[in-house]
């Protein structure tokens, strides 16, 4: 299985969105409706944002959204605030009980 | 409340061998599917294995890199996921980290526990 690819980096303002894409194959983003995004703060465990492509667990603000197209998911983020400078990644199920990860995307909220 | 704690990470030399363990509580480990994962120094997430409920009759799955080498298991009674890794290599160095599967979710992931780092090195 090969990483799934993500920008290294993406930015914005406070108050702005921005969109992070992850990008797969047939055999893991695209075969499965089984995208999930982390956020990981330096030094700290990830902590899940979205699960199964679109949903929020509890807890989360609605300010993060996800979407998928073909082998394409999207984390978005709407109304930018600095506490949401992080490392974020994807990762998707691949069958037969394995996951892949993206290799993270650094947020910088300017 | 839900937690995860690793414990069992440290220094070791290659060739050898270290086991992991996950305290959990606020739940039973055996009534949720768990993931391993690490993260290399300065390096991105990396899925290493999975273990189903004991519903599912716990099997386990493991990543390529890992297969052959990682072992997880659990103890019910203890409340105790484990990762047993042997023939450990300078690439196996990073910060583990156990997660239970999300409530709504078996392909998610959380929470996480504050993880353990591995070192492996002469």
């Amino acid at each position: 299985q090969s990483a799934l690819t993500q920008p290294r980096s993406v930015s914005g303002s406070p108050g702005q969105s921005v969109t992070i894409s992850c990008t797969g194959t047939s055999s893991d983003v695209g075969g499965y409706n089984y995208v999930s995004w982390y956020q990981q703060h330096p030094g700290k465990a990830p902590k899940l944002m979205i699960y199964d492509v679109s949903k929020g667990p509890s807890g989360v603000a609605d300010r993060f959204s996800g979407s998928k197209s073909g082998n394409t998911a999207s984390l978005t983020i709407s109304g930018l605030q600095a506490e949401d400078e992080a490392d974020y990644y994807c990762c998707s199920y691949a069958g037969s009980y394995t996951w892949v990860f993206g290799g993270g995307t650094k947020l910088t909220v300017l | 409340e839900v937690q995860l704690v690793e414990s069992g990470g440290g220094l070791v030399q290659p060739g050898r061998s270290l086991r992991l363990s996950c305290t959990v509580s606020g739940f039973t480990v055996g009534d949720y599917a768990m993931g391993w994962f690490r993260q290399a120094p300065g390096k991105g997430l990396e899925w290493v294995g999975f273990i189903r409920s004991k519903a599912y009759g716990g099997a386990t799955e493991y990543a390529a890199s890992v297969k052959g080498r990682f072992t997880i298991s659990r103890d019910d009674s203890k409340s105790i996921a484990y990762l047993q890794m042997n023939s450990l290599t300078t690439e196996d160095t990073a910060v583990y980290y156990c997660a239970r599967r999300h409530i709504s979710s078996w392909v998610a992931f959380d929470p996480w526990g504050q993880g353990t780092l591995v070192t492996v090195s002469s």
